[in-house]
């Protein structure tokens, strides 16, 4: 089973900064990787799918790179509503731990 | 854009079965797999499986001896039902639509969640 591991567990910054996030693959898993937003109360929306594209209606200030075993999701500029926790989650279905995106 | 509703029963007892649903609209239900997800409060996503127009099914090994998916194509619609419950399971569940390009393994589509409570 491939397992996600998803760093840092916490990002605190301010709007307006850049957010990195990282998901990296026990194996391989060719650019077959998606991401997705979480806030409360509500169900994930995916952003990003093979690694790089972006979802219908995702805004541009959001971009995912990456293939084999490591990933980064970057958001180029923090708006207010980017306040949540992201997701990865890979083809065998299973989802990384998240990464908390809070206000600094 | 393609709309998923899911309901069901929000408390149940343990060792009993869960039962959901989840209705399809705006959108084709053919050719594509449909999948439940599931989160604990406080946790992150697991999913549950998967099941085609068609009736194709996969599961997540964990769940497999105690999980039915089924669809009704009538309806546009797909139920889950997970047995043996215990406090476990609580968690709000999700069905949602599969989709790729090369194979479906990304979420594009989800229902509003249910939360489901097991307790006596």
């Amino acid at each position: 089973e491939i397992v996600l591991t998803q760093s840092p567990a916490t990002l605190s910054l301010s709007p307006g900064e850049r957010a990195t996030l990282s998901c990296r693959a026990s194996q391989t898993v060719s650019n077959y990787l998606a991401w997705y937003q979480q806030k409360p109360g509500q169900a994930p929306r995916l952003l990003i799918y093979d690694a790089s594209n972006r979802a219908t209606g995702i805004p541009a200030r959001f971009s995912g790179s990456g293939s084999g075993t490591d990933f980064t999701l970057t958001i180029s500029s923090l708006e207010p509503e980017d306040f949540a926790v992201y997701y990865c989650q890979q083809p065998g279905r299973t989802f990384g731990p998240g990464t908390k995106v809070d206000i600094k | 854009q393609v709309q998923l509703h899911q309901w069901g029963a929000g408390l149940v007892k343990p060792s009993e079965t869960l039962s959901l649903t989840c209705a399809v609209s705006r959108g084709s239900f053919s050719g594509y797999f449909w999948s439940w997800i599931r989160q604990p409060p406080g946790k992150g996503l697991e999913w549950i499986g998967e099941i085609s127009q068609s009736g194709s099914s996969n599961y997540n090994p964990s769940f497999t001896s105690r999980v039915t998916l089924s669809v009704d194509t009538s309806k546009n619609q797909l139920s889950l039902k997970l047995s043996s419950l215990t406090a476990a399971d609580s968690a709000v569940y999700y069905c949602a639509r599969s989709s790729g390009y090369d194979f479906p393994y990304y979420f594009d589509y989800w229902g509003q969640g249910t939360l489901v409570t097991v307790s006596s």
